[in-house]
């Protein structure tokens, strides 16, 4: 069973172009996360979404941030006229279905943006 | 989620046990007590979770104190590969569904 799968696993860009970093969640999950890890920082929550919907996103930044888990294929994850201090991991997590109380998070190996 | 306190790093040695604490006095009744650990540049990983009870897996046990206001994830013998960021974190069973990271414990195992 192929767990959670990120790609670019590595993404350059200069600023004011545009990142796509996508999410495949492993097989039969149907809800997805995404964190961010600033240099030096720790990990935090962006959004979250189930298939078409998105459930939470407290955690986006209001401009230049947008994600989606159509129906089909992976979750997008994409930054709008990049900056440097968007240079970062960004973490992928899938889960299985709604919290309950034994339900895990099962993360990606993550992308590195870096932006010239 | 409520919030938890873990020292910023210990240090221990090859083939010993390991105690890492959390402290979460404000801990509900609903709220389960999670660990993740993140290993040198790669994604967070799930280590084990509980509510009131003491739980093992294969890879740590974690003793839950009689109050829930503190916690221990036990390493029984830690190798080379258990250094990482450990992370203690508390998840309503109602509650969002995101994960809430702290700064977590660096632990780091000596040869």
């Amino acid at each position: 069973n192929a767990g959670v799968m990120q790609n670019p696993r590595h993404l350059v860009r200069r600023r004011g172009q545009e990142a796509r970093l996508r999410c495949s969640p492993m097989k039969g999950h149907s809800h997805v996360y995404w964190y961010r890890q600033l240099p030096e920082e720790g990990l935090k929550f962006m959004v979250y979404l189930q298939k078409e919907n998105i459930i939470d996103e407290s955690g986006m930044p209001k401009e230049r941030f947008s994600a989606e888990f159509p129906k089909e294929g992976p979750s997008i994850l994409r930054i709008q006229q990049v900056v440097r201090g968007d240079s970062a991991a960004y973490f992928c997590a899938s889960s299985p279905r709604r919290r309950s109380f034994g339900d895990t998070q099962y993360f990606g190996p993550g992308t590195r943006l870096t932006v010239l | 989620d409520a919030k938890t306190t873990q020292p910023n790093s210990m240090e221990s040695n090859e083939e010993e046990p390991v105690h890492l604490p959390c402290n979460h006095s404000t801990i509900s009744g609903t709220d389960y007590i999670h660990w993740y650990r993140q290993l040198p540049s790669q994604g967070p990983e799930y280590v084990i979770h509980g509510l009131t009870s003491n739980v093992n897996n294969r890879m740590a046990s974690l003793a839950i104190a009689e109050d829930r206001k503190s916690s221990t994830l036990i390493l029984h013998r830690a190798t080379l590969r258990d250094a990482a960021v450990y992370y203690c974190i508390l998840r309503d069973v109602e509650g969002a569904q995101k994960l809430v990271f702290g700064q977590g414990t660096r632990l780091t195992i000596n040869p």
